[in-house]
Parts: C-alpha cells; sequence; structure tokens
C-alpha cells in the first residue's frame, strides 16, 4: 500500500538554524499536507498543496509540492523554541479522503 | 485545534469494559474522521462518517469497535470489551461540507482521547 517516509526521523537544531525535511512516497499525491503534533495534543495543520511545483508559505514555514507528485518538502526558517515537535506529512489515498500519514520528523530546539 | 472538540481527554478502562469517545465536529463540518496513533507513530484512518451514515469503515477492527455520527448530537466511537492492545490516543477530524468530494479539502484535528487499559 502507500506509504509516506519522511527523513529526517528527528533532529537537533539551535535557535535561530533553518530546518529541512521531506516527504517521499513510491506512489502519486494529488495533495500534499504538513502538519505539526505537540505532545499531548493532536495535529495542527500548517500547509496544504494542492499542485505540483507549488510553493506555499505560513509565516517562517515554506513547503513545496514536488513536480512528481511523489515527494515534498518543508523548511523552517530561523528556528525557535516553540518550534519542537513532531511534523507530519499526510496526503489523501489516490481519489479518496483517508489521510495516510508519514512516520513523522521530531524536531528539538536547542536554546 | 479548539474547533473540533473531543472527550473525555483521557479515559482508563479496565479488561472487558466499554470505551466511548465523543467528537463534535468543526462547525459548518459535517464529514467526520477517527484515526488511532500509537505511540512513536503516525496516525491511522479508522473511519469516515457523515451525518446518520458510516461512508467507509475500512480501517476499523471488524470486532468491538462501532462508530456512528447520528442527526443530532456528536459523533461516537464505541470500543467493546477492551483490551490492552487497545492502548492508544484516538483523534478525530472534520472537513467542510461544501468543498466536493472532500478528498483534497483539509482535515482539523481535535486534541484526542487518550485510552488507557488497564
Amino acid at each position: 500500500g502507500q506509504q509516506l517516509n519522511q527523513s529526517p526521523q528527528s533532529m537537533f537544531i539551535q535557535e535561530g538554524e533553518d530546518v529541512s525535511m521531506n516527504c517521499t512516497s513510491s506512489s502519486i499525491f494529488n495533495t500534499w499536507l504538513w502538519y505539526k503534533q505537540d505532545p499531548g495534543e493532536g495535529p495542527v495543520l500548517l500547509i496544504a498543496l494542492y499542485k505540483a511545483g507549488e510553493l506555499t508559505s505560513n509565516g517562517r514555514l515554506t513547503a513545496q509540492f514536488g513536480i512528481t507528485r511523489k515527494d515534498s518538502f518543508l523548511n523552517i526558517s530561523a528556528s525557535i523554541p516553540s518550534d519542537v515537535g513532531i511534523y507530519f506529512c499526510a496526503g489523501p489515498t489516490s481519489g479518496t479522503y483517508k489521510y495516510i500519514f508519514g512516520t513523522g520528523t521530531r524536531l528539538k530546539v536547542l536554546a | 485545534n479548539a474547533g473540533v472538540m473531543q472527550n473525555p481527554r483521557h479515559l482508563v478502562r479496565r479488561r472487558g469494559q466499554e470505551a466511548r469517545l465523543r467528537c463534535s465536529p468543526m462547525k459548518g463540518h459535517s464529514h467526520v474522521y477517527w484515526y488511532r496513533q500509537l505511540p512513536e507513530e503516525g496516525l491511522k484512518f479508522m473511519v469516515y462518517l457523515q451525518k446518520e451514515n458510516i461512508i467507509d469503515e475500512s480501517g476499523m477492527p471488524k470486532e468491538r469497535f462501532s462508530a456512528e455520527f447520528p442527526k443530532e448530537g456528536p459523533s461516537i466511537l464505541r470500543i467493546q470489551q477492551v483490551v490492552r492492545g487497545d492502548s492508544a490516543a484516538y483523534f478525530c477530524a472534520s472537513s467542510p461540507t461544501n468543498w466536493g468530494q472532500g478528498a483534497g479539502q483539509p482535515q482539523h484535528f481535535g486534541d484526542g482521547t487518550r485510552l488507557s487499559i488497564l
């Protein structure tokens, strides 16, 4: 079945650094979504991407929908301590509403 | 996450008891989805409902689990005769009513119910 693999699995960075993470799939997705999950809470939508090649920003976050439609990237600029959490990519399986979630990237920011 | 309301936030049950998890979608949303998350993993789809209809329950175990979304009131995920393996965080999400088939419209999540089985 469809799977979403995220890398890196986890990362420690210094406050102020830029962060990059990606999500790849063996099959095509028509929508890519990036969520952040804090401990004890539900995922919060950060960015939604609907078109191959699309580049969308939300404050310090920028995400891109890969042109092959099999990958997506999320960048965080000038990280701050509250960026700590787990970042998930997700997308609906082909032609359906069922979201598949990636394996997650755990971000820890060192002040 | 305040838009999608789930309760209780934490639920403790003994093996063999029943667990009922409730979800009120965001205002104006009539599509509800339930997911399960095990520690250190992503969310796994369980069931998709619209008012008074189960659209897709392919991700839900065939036995002991059921879901409903009545005309009035919240959506309910019910787990009968719970076992230790049911311990997980259960999340509800909702999406807008008027967005085509809903496939590409973002789902918004509640803060989940953390179910612990003793």
